[in-house]
């Protein structure tokens, strides 16, 4: 199995700062790595997927980068909507796989 | 629009079998390229996936608790179902079902289903 190993696991940070969260594979994903949002009474968003492709609806300042085991998400200038968990999953081989997570809370 | 509902039992005793609905809304799984996964996050922890089925009735397990594993469907009535035989406290989580298009990432998922195994 692939393990995905994301830090960190909290972060802190106010509106309109920028945040960096990683996410790295156990064995090269090429850049099959996708990216969730979990908020409390919402269902989990997809954000990003294939490494840095914007899903549908996901405001640009969410960046996806990386290739291989080394993935970053980043979010540009937080907006308070922002502030959730992330989880990142790779989807290049059986058995999928996600990170275990970052809580992204207002400073 | 896209929606999915998972429904369960609630709480089940240990060695019971555990049978998970997937009610599901604005796709079909008749569609090619289409399919339901399940996944599920014990409280306070990370996500697990558990099995994927798709439109020509592939399925996918996650080997860990493969044995265990049933995944099918009933495209009529756009529902996907899961069974997990033999639980125990370790399958106690919320069990969320989500769509994968074709390369297995979840476009959609469903607000999630508590589980309960005590005895």
């Amino acid at each position: 199995d692939v393990q995905m190993t994301q830090s960190p696991s909290y972060l802190a940070a106010s509106p309109g700062e920028s945040v960096s969260i990683s996410c790295k594979a156990s064995k090269s994903i090429n850049t099959y790595l996708a990216w969730y949002q979990e908020k409390p009474g919402k269902t989990n968003k997809l954000l990003i997927y294939s490494g840095s492709t914007l899903q549908s609806g996901t405001p640009s300042r969410f960046s996806g980068s990386g290739s291989g085991t080394d993935f970053t998400l980043t979010i540009r200038s937080l907006e308070p909507e922002d502030f959730a968990v992330y989880y990142c999953q790779q989807h290049n081989e059986y058995p999928l796989t996600f990170g275990s997570g970052t809580k992204l809370e207002i400073k | 629009q896209v929606t999915l509902k998972e429904s369960g039992p609630g709480i089940l005793q240990p060695s019971q079998t555990l049978s998970l609905t997937c009610t599901f809304s604005g796709f079909s799984l008749s569609t090619y390229g289409m399919g339901v996964g399940w996944i599920r996050q014990p409280s306070g922890k990370g996500l697990e996936w558990l099995a994927n089925i798709w439109w020509d009735d592939d399925k996918y397990y996650n080997p860990s608790l493969k044995n265990r594993l049933t995944i099918s469907k009933d495209t009529s009535n756009n529902q996907a179902f899961l069974k997990i035989t033999n639980v125990d406290t370790a399958d106690t989580a919320t069990y969320y079902c989500a769509r994968p298009p074709l390369g297995s990432i979840f476009d959609y998922w469903g607000q999630g289903v508590m589980v309960t195994v005590s005895s």
